[in-house]
């Protein structure tokens, strides 16, 4: 595909349930970011994965969060025993190498709602 | 720290007026780049502009243009005879040399354009 894209586009799901929420970046992007967007709110920096690894996860929330990239390619941002207060749009980000002179491309976002 | 500010939280403005969103910055290094995007309703962040640290030179592009300022350590954004598609959420970012591939995004500015 051309963009990021990202799925489930909507996920409604019971507090304390699991989600896996997926993200393919543009091919050949070796940066691979995850955003949080609460309503109304800025966007919040959640994982940067460089390759397959995650140098920088000071912005998971809790312990309740985790992602994993494999191949260098594919990313799932995954929440445990989900709360109502994780219900935000969740944003992927990926950018080309050298990643830090380019600008990040965004996919369309999961939006997840926790009843 | 690095931290990005966008004062203006909501902004609404007639069709073909001009105007500016603010964009205030804070970094130690001395080598960063500093972007524009747009989220329209539709959600999905959009790509505008990007500035490096050495590069001072305003941009202009078609309707909108930049004022990058590294003495007052601002990046402003004015849209020329604004129009309704310009309907949408600004946010200006930050990334340095230093901080790897993190991009430091503000609260952003909800900008409505009445027709």
């Amino acid at each position: 595909g051309a963009g990021v894209s990202q799925s489930p586009s909507n996920k409604v799901t019971e507090k304390g349930k699991d989600v896996e929420l997926r993200c393919d970046p543009i091919s050949g992007h070796t940066a691979l970011y995850w955003y949080r967007q609460s309503l109304g709110q800025g966007l919040e920096f959640l994982i940067y994965f460089q390759g397959n690894s995650a140098p920088d996860k000071s912005g998971l929330p809790s312990d309740r969060f985790s992602a994993e990239r494999t191949g260098g390619s594919v990313s799932t941002l995954t929440i445990q025993r989900t709360q109502q207060e994780d219900s935000a749009v969740y944003l992927c980000a990926s950018s080309p190498p050298p990643s830090q002179y380019n600008e990040q491309f965004f996919g369309p976002g999961t939006r997840l709602t926790v009843l | 720290a690095q931290k990005v500010t966008q004062a203006q939280t909501e902004i609404s403005v007639v069709e073909k007026e001009d105007v500016t969103l603010d964009c205030v910055y804070e970094t130690r290094d001395t080598t960063y780049y500093l972007f524009w995007y747009k989220q329209p309703p539709s959600g999905e962040l959009v790509f505008l502009i990007r500035r490096n640290s050495f590069d001072e030179q305003n941009e202009i592009s078609g309707r909108y243009s930049w004022n990058f300022q590294k003495s007052t350590s601002s990046f402003n954004f004015t849209i020329t005879a604004s129009q309704v598609v310009d309907s949408a959420v600004y946010f200006c970012a930050l990334r340095t040399e230093n901080t790897g591939n993190q991009f430091y995004f503000g609260t952003g500015t909800s900008l409505t354009v009445i027709p």
